[in-house]
């Protein structure tokens, strides 16, 4: 098994673009998570969905982010438009039946808005 | 609401030094707790969990025991290396939850020196 894997590993994007972040999970793991890393605020959950229903978005800072999961093997999380203070470290993590196997994380896609 | 503290850090040892960093929680109910570490670069691994009280979770040298009486789940290794040098993160899972939100608390970098 591949893992997580998150594409791409960096983006340097100017401000006002839209950036579009992807996660491709482990396969058979129900839950996905997309989390933000930053130096001020640390680890932050976005939103995640189980069975590829959206169940908690309350951690999506803005209108600006989206973020969907059309089927089990594929998630994307969209900035439009793209600001400066987006600048973070974004994780997607897959987790199995109820979490107490714990999660699987990718490598993060590093977001750059200059 | 559920939350996790940390110890703050950096922790800065010389090799072969005994480790501890603490960990305590507030939830309700019997949660799952959660020992994730993070290498420069990288995503965050499983390191060990419990998922009972009186539990302890173990693996590369590394342990922790799941104390309820004092809602706690220190990490402890009785002789560090250079190389986990990282990033040590402890989390809980509410076990009263097939949602599978896992809260992370805020992280403790741990300098580990030659």
């Amino acid at each position: 098994d591949a893992g997580v894997i998150q594409s791409p590993r960096h983006e340097v994007t100017e401000m006002g673009q839209e950036v579009t972040l992807r996660c491709k999970p482990i396969s058979g793991h129900n839950s996905l998570f997309w989390y933000r890393q930053t130096m001020m605020r640390g680890l932050e959950l976005l939103i995640y969905f189980n069975n590829n229903v959206p169940i908690d978005d309350s951690g999506m800072p803005e209108d600006r982010f989206s973020a969907k999961m059309p089927n089990a093997s594929f998630s994307t999380l969209k900035i439009q438009p793209s600001e400066p203070r987006d600048s973070a470290v974004y994780f997607c993590a897959a987790g199995g039946e109820g979490t107490h196997y714990g999660y699987t994380f990718g490598s993060g896609t590093r977001l750059t808005v200059v | 609401g559920d939350s996790v503290t940390q110890m703050e850090g950096p922790v800065t040892l010389s090799e072969e030094a005994f480790l501890t960093i603490n960990c305590t929680y507030t939830a309700t109910g019997y949660p799952s707790l959660f020992w994730y570490v993070q290498y420069p670069g990288e995503g965050l691994q499983l390191l060990l969990k419990a998922t009972k009280a009186d539990d302890k979770g173990s693996n590369k040298g590394f342990e922790a025991t799941y104390r309820k009486e004092t809602t706690s789940f220190h990490l402890e290794k009785g002789s560090v290396q250079v190389s986990d040098s990282a990033v040590y993160f402890c989390a809980l899972s509410h076990s009263s939850s097939n949602t599978g939100k896992l809260i992370f608390g805020q992280g403790t970098t741990l300098q580990v020196k030659p």
